[in-house]
C-alpha cells in the first residue's frame, strides 16, 4: 500500500513534443504529490508539487495532472527542449504525519535536439 | 544559502574499511534524511531525524550502517564494515517543516572494491 508506481522507465521525445510520465498510488491517505528533477552528478530536486484537491497545477512548461479516483498524476512537460534531458521522480506522503515520503522507481527522459 | 551540503563526492575504499559519509543541512531546516541511490532499487530512505533526533530508521540496511547528528548543523553516516554491495550514492536532504519539499545535495558516490 505504500508503494508509488512509475511509468515508463524511459522515454524519448523529439524537441518541442510533448513528454508525459504517470504515477500510480495505493494510499489513500497521501495528501502531497511532489515531483522531482535530477540532472547526472546531481541530487534530486524538487520541480513541482499538487494536493489533491485539485486537478491540475501548471509551472511554466510543466504540468501535474491529477485524478483522485484513479489514484494517479501524470507530469506533463510542453515543448520538451533538450535541456529537460534528466531523470524524473514521482512521489508521495501526507503532509501531516510522520510518514516517509515514497518516491517512484524514476523516469530517465531525453530529448532529441 | 549554499544549499545542503555533502562530503566527500567520491569515496573509494577497500572492503572492511570505514566509511564516513557527512551531511551539512541547510541552517533552519528541522528534518534531515540520508538516502542510498541504486540502479536497481532507485532512491531508498535510509534514517531520518527530526530536531536532531532520529525518528526511523528502519530502512538502514544493517547494523553495519549507523547515522548520527550531534547538532543542528551536521550529520554522519557510518559503514563499517564496509561491503562491496554498499557501492551506490548517498544523499541527504533536508527540510523546513514536514510535508514541505526536500532539498538534495549533490550526493556521495562511494564505491567500495
Amino acid at each position: 500500500q505504500q508503494q508509488v508506481k512509475q511509468s515508463p522507465q524511459s522515454l524519448i521525445v523529439q524537441k518541442g513534443g510533448i513528454s508525459i510520465i504517470n504515477c500510480a498510488y495505493e494510499n489513500t491517505a497521501f495528501d502531497y504529490f511532489p515531483w522531482y528533477q535530477q540532472f547526472p552528478g546531481k541530487g534530486p530536486a524538487l520541480l513541482i508539487a499538487i494536493r489533491p484537491d485539485v486537478s491540475e497545477k501548471k509551472e511554466g512548461r510543466f504540468t501535474i495532472s491529477f485524478n483522485k479516483s484513479a489514484k494517479q498524476f501524470s507530469l506533463h512537460i510542453m515543448d520538451s527542449q533538450p535541456g529537460d534531458s534528466a531523470t524524473y521522480f514521482c512521489a508521495a506522503s501526507r503532509m501531516n504525519r510522520d510518514d516517509k515520503i515514497i518516491f517512484g522507481k524514476g523516469t530517465r527522459l531525453h530529448i532529441l535536439p | 544559502d549554499a544549499g545542503v551540503i555533502q562530503s566527500p563526492r567520491h569515496e573509494v575504499t577497500e572492503m572492511g574499511q570505514e566509511v564516513t559519509l557527512r551531511c551539512k543541512p541547510i541552517s533552519g531546516h528541522d528534518y534531515l534524511f540520508w538516502y542510498r541511490q541504486t540502479m536497481m532499487r532507485g532512491l531508498e530512505l535510509l534514517i531520518y531525524f527530526n530536531n536532531n533526533v532520529p525518528i526511523d530508521d528502519s530502512g538502514m540496511p544493517e547494523d553495519r550502517f549507523s547515522a548520527k547528528m550531534p547538532n543542528a548543523s551536521f550529520s554522519t553516516l557510518k559503514i563499517q564494515p564496509s561491503e562491496p554491495r554498499d557501492s551506490a550514492v548517498y544523499f541527504c536532504a533536508s527540510s523546513l517543516a514536514w510535508g514541505s519539499g526536500y532539498t538534495f545535495g549533490s550526493g556521495t558516490r562511494l564505491t567500495v572494491v
